[in-house]
């Protein structure tokens, strides 16, 4: 079965600051990867993903993740934090590949953004 | 852009009544999905809808719950006798044909408090 793990259910940074969120995943097939943000009052929103190819992806609002298969992880960067990045951050796998509609959600890490 | 939506944002029922939680999904989208996020865990996936019919659940969606697309544009989750632990935030998403790697689009989701 698949499964995500998010450390730190809560990071802080200052502004400017450099923006670290830890995903490691669990999959039985080579997995597709998202980050979903969601912020206050909104639904999930999709940042970026990984399927195939280049384990660098970039996504919206400057942030991108990086796929290591040796380290089962998709931890999520931005080089210089903003207010408005202050959002809830969901890592998600999908077992598509596998034959399931589903995915597989970590519990979120809430990211506080200081002036 | 196009958007899911989702209505009521809050609903507030008592425990034994049954609730109908809306959803329009993305209007050229063929799969539907329901998640919900009970406060403080994970966002966990109940069910999916291809084609008049569901085609994943998962355990958390035992026969108290149903799922509709009634008229070719809502999508529908009814819980028939509400528990208090169905208290939670209730999301829908919806996923284009052409979504192979499974991105699906969120609502802003529905918050049922059981009482």
């Amino acid at each position: 079965a698949q499964s995500v793990t998010q450390l730190g259910s809560h990071v802080s940074v200052s502004e400017g600051a450099l923006v670290l969120l830890r995903c490691n995943y669990s999959s039985s097939v080579p997995p597709y990867l998202f980050w979903y943000v969601q912020y206050p009052n909104q639904g999930l929103q999709l940042l970026l993903k990984y399927t195939t190819g280049a384990t660098l992806v970039k996504g919206i609002n400057g942030f991108e993740a990086e796929f290591k298969k040796s380290e089962t992880s998709f931890h999520l960067t931005k080089p210089s934090a903003h207010m408005s990045d202050a959002a809830e951050y969901f890592c998600a796998v999908s077992d598509i590949q596998g034959g399931s509609e589903k995915l597989v959600f970590g519990k979120g890490t809430k990211l506080t953004v200081n002036p | 852009e196009p958007e899911v939506t989702q209505t009521p944002s809050h609903q507030v029922t008592q425990m034994g009544q049954e609730v109908i939680l809306r959803c329009v999904p993305i209007s050229n989208h063929l799969y539907f999905y329901w998640y919900r996020q009970i406060l403080g865990q994970k966002v966990e996936f109940l069910v999916s809808f291809y084609n008049n019919e569901i085609s994943e659940k998962s355990e958390i969606f035992d026969d108290q719950f149903s799922v509709e697309r009634p008229d070719g544009s809502n999508f529908t989750l009814k819980i028939r006798s509400t528990k208090l632990e169905d208290s939670a935030m209730y999301f829908c998403a919806s996923r284009s044909r052409s979504g192979v790697y499974n991105e699906q689009f969120f609502g802003p989701g529905t918050r049922l408090t059981v009482l």
